[in-house]
């Protein structure tokens, strides 16, 4: 069975600063791994997906992830936050087709100005 | 906006009733997730269609139930509520292909009281 573990609930850091945001996984097969955020009040939006290829993954609004398959993890990272980047992120996982996403707990980011 | 749309936004009703979740997804997506968020669970997969059958479950209780119409658009029956059922449901859609990611809707309120 698949899983995630993000094993911060929540992260701080300053505004300017660069964020890492982790994730680990365990699925059978290849993974397929993705990050939503999700802003108050709000659905979860996509912001990128690793499926195969280059393991350093660029999204949207200037983050990027890093696929490590021997530490099974898919840390999300973006080199200068903003405080606009304060929301609930999740990673989630799912093997090959389209079958449903596992989700990890979320980590609340908080970005301090 | 996703495409994903789901109906109504807000809904607050009594224990022991019954409710219908609306989504449509977006156009061209075949397959249909309901995912519930509660503060306890975290993200939760309730139930896939695709194309109109079931196509996989996941924790859904037997007082819920679903389907997907031949529109594509699909609703979720929650009855015998309880007050544990307070949650934010969510619809989520995603186009064909393994490297398709799921598009999510704005996801809708219950409140039982």
């Amino acid at each position: 069975a698949q899983s995630v573990a993000q094993p911060e609930d929540q992260v701080n850091v300053a505004e300017g600063n660069p964020l890492t945001v982790k994730c680990t996984y365990s699925v059978s097969g290849n993974p397929y791994l993705f990050w939503y955020v999700q802003y108050p009040n709000r659905g979860l939006q996509f912001l990128l997906k690793y499926i195969t290829g280059d393991n350093l993954v660029k999204g949207s609004y200037g983050f990027e992830a890093e696929f490590n398959k021997s530490q099974t993890s898919f840390h999300l990272k973006k080199p200068s936050a903003l405080v606009s980047d304060s929301a609930l992120y999740f990673c989630a996982v799912r093997d090959a087709g389209n079958t449903p996403l596992v989700f990890g707990k979320g980590t609340r980011l908080s970005v301090i100005a | 906006d996703s495409g994903v749309t789901q109906t109504p936004k807000h809904l607050i009703t009594a224990t022991g009733q019954r409710v219908t979740l609306r989504c449509s997804p977006r156009s061209g997506d075949l397959s249909v997730y309901w995912y519930q968020q509660s503060l306890d669970q975290g993200l939760q997969f309730l139930i896939q269609y695709y194309n109109g059958e079931e196509r996989a479950k996941g924790n859904i209780l037997e007082r819920f139930s679903a389907q997907q119409f031949p529109d594509l658009h699909s609703e979720l029956n929650l009855s015998s509520l309880e007050l544990g059922d307070s949650a934010l449901y969510f619809c989520a859609s995603s186009p064909q292909g393994r490297g398709g990611y799921q598009f999510f809707g704005p996801g809708t309120r219950l409140t039982v009281l």
